[in-house]
């Protein structure tokens, strides 16, 4: 089955505490796409990768990593999380880019106390 | 001022009834993205556009990329159409994707 899957679905942790959130696809996708969502802010991209290798900064970086050794995976990097990034997390990708058909992965709750 | 808005923010229908959801943006773009995200949170890609109209089962979606406006309608609604339906532009020029906040559509059987 084609789709995007992301680990772990929900986290609690303390600030200062480092952590990764995975994301991985399937189906031969070149570009992925991490968002956060807040309530009343909608959707915003932290980062995107367009190939294995490239990855460039999206409206909201501050504070995450990321990078994409492989093309299947595009895991989200927090060195030291603070309880602002306390949020909703998707992953994405389609084929080429933001032209595409976009796959989203059922999410990440986390939360940063 | 938000550069993609969507109207209504919430809508409650009776089952059947016709469904509209508008996004209007304020910047230059090049396409249209509608998505469906469902009570779980899952979030679905429902259409793209950049012109015209395009049409998928009882989903209809219209754009007028000029008067910078785009319509979701749903026909026959019911009740698993419930979700909340956002709209997000490709911006012309920087090739980025910017999101509105969102209808929360609530269809009673």
């Amino acid at each position: 089955e084609a789709q995007v899957t992301q680990n772990p679905r929900y986290l609690i942790t303390v600030t200062g505490k480092k952590l990764t959130v995975t994301c991985s696809q399937n189906m031969n996708h070149e570009y992925m796409s991490w968002y956060r969502q807040d309530p009343g802010l909608g959707l915003r991209q932290i980062y995107y990768s367009m190939n294995v290798e490239v990855t460039d900064k999206g409206d909201v970086p501050e504070g995450y990593k990321v990078s994409r050794k492989e093309k299947r995976n595009f895991p989200l990097i927090l060195e030291s999380p603070s309880p602002n990034q306390t949020s909703l997390y998707f992953c994405a990708s389609s084929l080429k880019g933001i032209w595409n058909e976009q796959f989203f992965g059922p999410g990440t709750r986390l939360t940063v106390l | 001022k938000n550069e993609v808005e969507q109207s209504p923010q919430n809508l409650t229908a009776q089952e059947g009834e016709f469904i509209t959801i508008n996004c209007s943006y304020s910047v230059g773009i090049s396409a249209l993205h509608w998505l469906q995200q469902h009570p779980g949170g899952g979030i679905v890609s429902l259409f793209m556009l950049s012109s015209g109209k395009k049409k998928h089962g009882r989903l209809i979606a219209t754009i007028n990329i000029q008067e910078k406006h785009s319509s979701l309608h749903i026909t026959a609604s019911h009740p698993r159409d419930s979700a909340v339906y956002i709209c997000a532009v490709i911006n012309f020029g920087n090739e980025k994707l910017t999101f509105g906040t969102g209808t929360r559509l609530t269809i009673i059987p």
